[in-house]
């Protein structure tokens, strides 16, 4: 696609519910990134995969936090069990692999957990 | 570790000139970035410096020094649109492997 596209833009949940959020990279981006922001915050790193590779998950806050990409295309970030804390705009970006390449972001999942 | 520092605000008057200053200490260097978010928006790259010296597009310029682990983003003939979230990142490489880790953010305010 001509950008980063990332569904659904808001998510309200109820706490203790699981809830899915998906990214869809530009095309030919081997590398994908999921980041957390809170309100008034900068930009948490959760998970980065690239190509092949097995992900970075250094960043995953807890056990309750996971992701794939399916054939090196779409991504999917799964919370189970949200919690208050979760609450939360979870960005995706995505990029080429070289020296110089530009990470571009989507527009974000606003996440509410009531 | 990985650590990036920058101002968290700063306000400026509209025609004016101001440099907000990121400093940070990371292993693999590959590359230091500077972002633009506006309130409610996704991060919008503005430049990129991965050799010392000063990089400059239009109204913005960055400029960095590898062995000060310094960087800042010069920002000249302010205008109201100015008005946002200044991201600096640095982008790291491990084994073929690359992350962009981000600073909090300078919230910049353009005044009339």
């Amino acid at each position: 696609g001509a950008g980063v596209s990332q569904s659904p833009s808001n998510k309200v949940t109820e706490k203790g519910k699981d809830v899915e959020l998906r990214c869809d990279p530009i095309s030919g981006h081997t590398a994908l990134y999921w980041y957390r922001q809170s309100l008034g915050q900068g930009l948490e790193f959760l998970i980065y995969f690239q190509g092949n590779s097995a992900p970075d998950k250094s960043g995953l806050p807890s056990d309750r936090f996971s992701a794939e990409r399916t054939g090196g295309s779409v991504s999917t970030l799964t919370i189970q069990r949200t919690q208050q804390e979760d609450s939360a705009v979870y960005l995706c970006a995505s990029s080429l692999v070289g020296d110089g390449a530009e990470a571009f972001f989507g527009q974000g999942t606003r996440l509410t957990v009531v | 570790g990985q650590n990036i520092d920058q101002p968290t605000e700063m306000t400026a008057t509209e025609g004016a000139i101001v440099q907000i200053n990121c400093t940070y200490q990371t292993s693999g260097f590959n590359g230091l970035f500077w972002y633009q978010q506006h309130a409610g928006e996704a991060p919008t790259f503005l430049s990129y410096n991965v050799l010392d010296g000063l990089e400059e597009t239009g109204r913005f310029s960055s400029f960095l020094s590898r062995s000060k682990g310094y960087s800042y983003l010069l920002l000249k003939e302010l205008q109201m649109k100015d008005s946002a979230s200044y991201l600096c990142a640095v982008r790291s490489t491990t084994s073929g492997t690359y992350k962009y880790i981000f600073g909090t953010g300078t919230r910049l305010k353009v005044l009339a």
